[in-house]
């Protein structure tokens, strides 16, 4: 009965390479989200979808690009992966922001640690 | 621009020991504000959130947080820590907007000391 899922939860590979990373939300709820952790646990916000919708994207490099299939789907694709974008991926989702009062904290997945060599 | 500010990056306390994690937020309108707790290897959970009304709010684990808006703090107690409770611990902050979108401080690493 989990939540909210991503998979793969390890993800090792080497620069150049292309890979991407799967979410689920099985919580009804309109919005998703990526976030980046990086190695001082720094959390950002990358990309938001309401209902299938982009309405926040960050500046994050045009290799990464967001697809929602469904309001309950966010896969994360990344292209020519760079030393750079090794970090803990978090997706993440909520009510409809500015909808139902009370209602937007993020519910997260547990997380993608993509290891860029 | 909104803003969240955990000025301690590490705090160790004894097991049974009190504790407060301190959080600082610059926002331009009434910002919904929130703690979460990240233990190793996974994602955040939702300890506790303000949206309005009662200043202190009460949330799971034991954990309480008062907003004082006059100093714009949102800063988070427990009377007694438990060895269980050393994690990560993120101080967030929103809007009540369509295009909300929620900034992280960059957290506080609690440790227990038996």
């Amino acid at each position: 009965d989990t939540a909210v899922s991503q998979t793969p939860k390890y993800l090792v590979t080497q620069m150049g390479n292309d890979k991407s990373i799967k979410c689920e939300q099985n919580l009804g709820h309109d919005t998703m989200y990526w976030y980046k952790q990086d190695s001082k646990k720094f959390l950002k916000i990358m990309f938001s979808y309401n209902n299938k919708e982009l309405i926040i994207n960050e500046t994050v490099p045009n290799r990464f690009s967001p697809k929602s299939p469904d309001k309950a789907h966010l896969n994360l694709h990344i292209n020519s992966l760079e030393l750079g974008d090794s970090a803990v991926y978090f997706c993440a989702s909520s009510q409809k922001p500015g909808t139902s009062r009370g209602n937007s904290p993020l519910h997260f997945g547990n997380g993608t640690r993509l290891t860029v060599t | 621009a909104q803003s969240v500010t955990q000025p301690d990056i590490h705090i160790t306390v004894s097991e049974g020991a009190s504790l407060e994690l301190r959080c600082n937020y610059s926002y331009g309108a009434t910002p919904y504000l929130f703690w979460y707790v990240q233990s190793p290897g996974q994602g955040l959970q939702l300890l506790l959130k303000y949206f309005s009304g009662d200043t202190l709010v009460q949330g799971i684990k034991g954990f309480e947080a008062e907003f004082k808006r006059s100093q714009s703090s949102f800063n988070l107690r427990k009377p007694s820590v438990h060895w269980s409770d050393a994690a990560e611990y993120f101080c967030a902050v929103g809007a009540f907007s369509s295009a909300s979108k929620i900034i992280f401080g960059s957290g506080t690493r609690l440790s227990i000391r038996p």
